[in-house]
């Protein structure tokens, strides 16, 4: 157990709505990544937030976003959700920011678009 | 792409031998990591190699990195079952961008 959780573990959805992701990191973790797992496109590395602020951006979409709260939890929200964003959706933290520290994932979320 | 590319793409050894896998990027980077993932499980990190370091290990694993060639290697030792898994490398560049590679799936036969 990497002590970083996610709900919902399984997300079943249609085409067009909207979602969204929660992820808890480690105690004492101030860093939370996003990433996205799918057949076609591999481990997509999608945002990272440091203390509530955004640090770095991969490929995210615009229909994506992100936050992290004060208290360090974060959310992903997608939404006009489409076919091809089935996926699995892994959430990550760290003590520091992303140069020098490993990441410890949680479960992850399954999401099923029909 | 600034993917790395991993190789092999699936790699079966008996238990007890060693597994290499190798993986290659495209730009400068800070550091490679390597994790491994149990099928549909989240992954775990099992090392983290500077862009100053060559080599390094960790138990039964040795990494080295070839920064000229832009290319890195992760060595299991004595393998083991329950080593069967994929296993990436990732990359943070100097652009602070993270990228993972296409992993390799190993299967280790008991």
């Amino acid at each position: 157990d990497s002590g970083v959780t996610q709900t919902p573990k399984h997300l079943i959805t249609a085409t067009g709505q909207r979602v969204t992701l929660r992820c808890s990191p480690r105690s004492g973790d101030l860093s939370v990544y996003w990433y996205q797992q799918s057949l076609d496109q591999g481990l997509q590395f999608l945002i990272q937030y440091y203390n509530g602020e955004e640090r770095a951006k991969g490929n995210i979409l615009e229909r994506f976003s992100a936050q992290q709260f004060p208290d360090l939890h974060s959310e992903l929200n997608l939404s006009s959700l489409e076919l091809g964003d089935s996926a699995l959706y892994f959430c990550a933290s760290s003590v520091g920011t992303i140069s020098y520290n490993e990441q410890f994932f949680g479960p992850g979320t399954r999401l099923t678009v029909l | 792409s600034q993917q790395g590319e991993e190789d092999p793409q699936a790699l079966s050894i008996q238990e007890g031998e060693n597994a290499t896998m190798n993986c290659s990027y495209k730009t400068s980077i800070n550091n490679l990591q390597w994790y491994r993932q149990n099928s549909g499980r989240g992954l775990v990190h099992l090392i983290l190699i500077r862009s100053n370091e060559r080599e390094k290990h960790s138990g039964r694993l040795r990494v080295t990195l070839d920064t000229s060639k832009k290319s890195s290697s992760l060595l299991i030792t004595a393998s083991r079952a329950a080593d069967t898994a994929s296993y990436f490398c990732a990359t943070l560049n100097t652009g602070n961008q993270f990228y993972f590679g296409t992993g390799t799936s190993l299967t280790v036969i008991p």
